[in-house]
């Protein structure tokens, strides 16, 4: 089956703890996304990448990294989370060509105390 | 800047009540502009893109249509299941692969 698997789906940790979201997609997908989702702000792109070793900063990068080391995998890292990174966070694929058509995981529920 | 925004907020109709969603948008040379469904709790559901205005798309009770600054999804005798919210997406030439949603509208269906 197609699908973007992201894990852990909720998380509760504490500030300055390192933290890792995985993200991994079976669809051979050249194009990967991570967003984060507030009330009312909707949701906003954080850092794309268009293949392995290429990655680009979205709208929201800011206390944020990414790595793309393999097609299928793009982690997404937050070295010193801070409460203002409490967030719903959606990891998201699609073909090069057709970044239209995003498949989404099914969410990330991270708390920041 | 690239923006979008999407009006209203929320909206409650009530079966077989038609109606519109706006998405307004400001982008530097469209690329293409995206809806989106979200079902509570799971991630975005892709529906339909469109690229140039004048564009029309159609899926069962949805149609997307397009101008030169705003999309409407049109829902035509919505039933209890149409009941999500729904995002828009622009990607302008300008910012390369980036893109930006609106806040999205709320859309409840009552029986």
């Amino acid at each position: 089956e197609a699908q973007v698997t992201q894990n852990p789906r909720y998380l509760i940790t504490v500030t300055g703890k390192k933290l890792t979201v995985t993200c991994s997609q079976n669809m051979n997908h050249e194009y990967m996304s991570w967003y984060r989702q507030d009330p009312g702000l909707g949701l906003r792109q954080i850092y794309y990448s268009m293949n392995v070793e290429v990655t680009d900063k979205g709208d929201v990068p800011e206390g944020y990294k990414v790595s793309r080391k393999e097609k299928r995998n793009f982690p997404l890292i937050l070295e010193s989370p801070s409460p203002n990174q409490t967030s719903l966070y959606f990891c998201a694929s699609s073909l090069a060509k057709r970044q239209d058509t995003q498949y989404f995981g099914p969410g990330t529920r991270l708390t920041v105390l | 800047e690239d923006q979008v925004t999407q009006s209203p907020e929320a909206l409650r109709l009530q079966e077989g009540e038609s109606s519109s969603l706006n998405c307004s948008y400001t982008v530097s040379g469209l690329r293409g502009l995206f809806w989106y469904r979200q079902d509570p709790g799971k991630g975005p559901e892709f529906l339909f893109t469109l690229y140039s205005a004048g564009e029309e798309k159609e899926k069962e009770r949805l149609k997307a249509t397009l101008t030169k600054k705003e999309s409407f999804l049109h829902i035509t005798a919505p039933k209890p299941e149409d009941s999500a919210t729904y995002l828009c997406a622009v990607q302008g030439y300008s910012s390369a692969s980036k893109i930006i949603f609106g806040s999205g509208t709320r859309l409840s269906i009552r029986p």
